[in-house]
């Protein structure tokens, strides 16, 4: 079975650029996690995702962060512009509901100079 | 408010040698789920058990096993005979019901095992 996907795994962007992750979660898990993880920390949610609502957003930025998840499967994380503290690592995770363990993808690692 | 400390920033281990990862967390929940994850260098985040707040059983899993005890509201991680594959930062995390089935992830512990 496929694991959690994220693209790009890397990305290297100026400041006030924008820029967007994809992900696609586990086939059949209606949870859709974004995490934030910054060097040497622990990852922090940004969103959470029960099929197609946003259920829990209350950590992300939402000046210059946006999300979807388009039917209920993929989903997209964009800033728009970047600042050079949006370097981190962006994880995306999926489960299949409740207080189910979540898995995660690889995680894109966004650097802003 | 629910929160998750790992006291321990980073262990360093001779292969073979036994090693203890602790992790205290706080809730005001009766009902809450506790979990490992362990953060190889490739950056993927690796589920490694879920434990519920009724079940104070410990668990081993080869050389894994776990300690949950509620009166110290501590979820430990023992590694037994540790080996080089066994490097990484190792998260724990507490979900509960106050935040839904977010899972509140704490510092994590750098393990390194060397040979």
């Amino acid at each position: 079975e496929a694991g959690v996907v994220q693209s790009p795994r890397y990305k290297i962007i100026e400041k006030k650029q924008p820029v967007a992750f994809w992900c696609n979660p586990i086939s059949g898990h209606n949870t859709l996690y974004w995490y934030r993880q910054n060097l040497g920390q622990g990852p922090e949610l940004l969103i959470r995702y029960e099929n197609e609502e946003a259920v829990d957003d209350s950590q992300l930025p939402k000046d210059r962060f946006s999300a979807e998840r388009l039917k209920g499967v993929d989903s997209t994380l964009k800033i728009q512009p970047a600042e050079l503290g949006d370097s981190a690592v962006y994880l995306c995770a999926s489960s299949s509901g409740g207080y189910t363990e979540a898995f995660f993808g690889q995680g894109t690692r966004l650097t802003v100079v | 408010a629910q929160k998750v400390t790992q006291a321990q920033t980073e262990i360093s281990v001779v292969e073979k040698e036994d090693v203890t990862l602790d992790c205290v967390y706080e809730t005001r929940d009766t009902t809450y789920y506790l979990f490992w994850y362990k953060q190889p260098p490739s950056g993927e985040l690796v589920f490694l058990i879920r434990r519920n707040s009724f079940d104070e059983q410990n668990e081993i899993s080869g050389r894994y096993s776990w300690n949950f005890q509620k009166s110290t509201s501590s979820f430990n991680f023992t590694i037994t005979a540790s080996q080089v594959v066994d490097s990484a930062v190792y998260f724990c995390a507490l979900a509960d019901n106050n935040a839904g089935n977010m899972l509140t992830f704490g510092g994590g512990t750098r393990l390194m095992v060397k040979p």
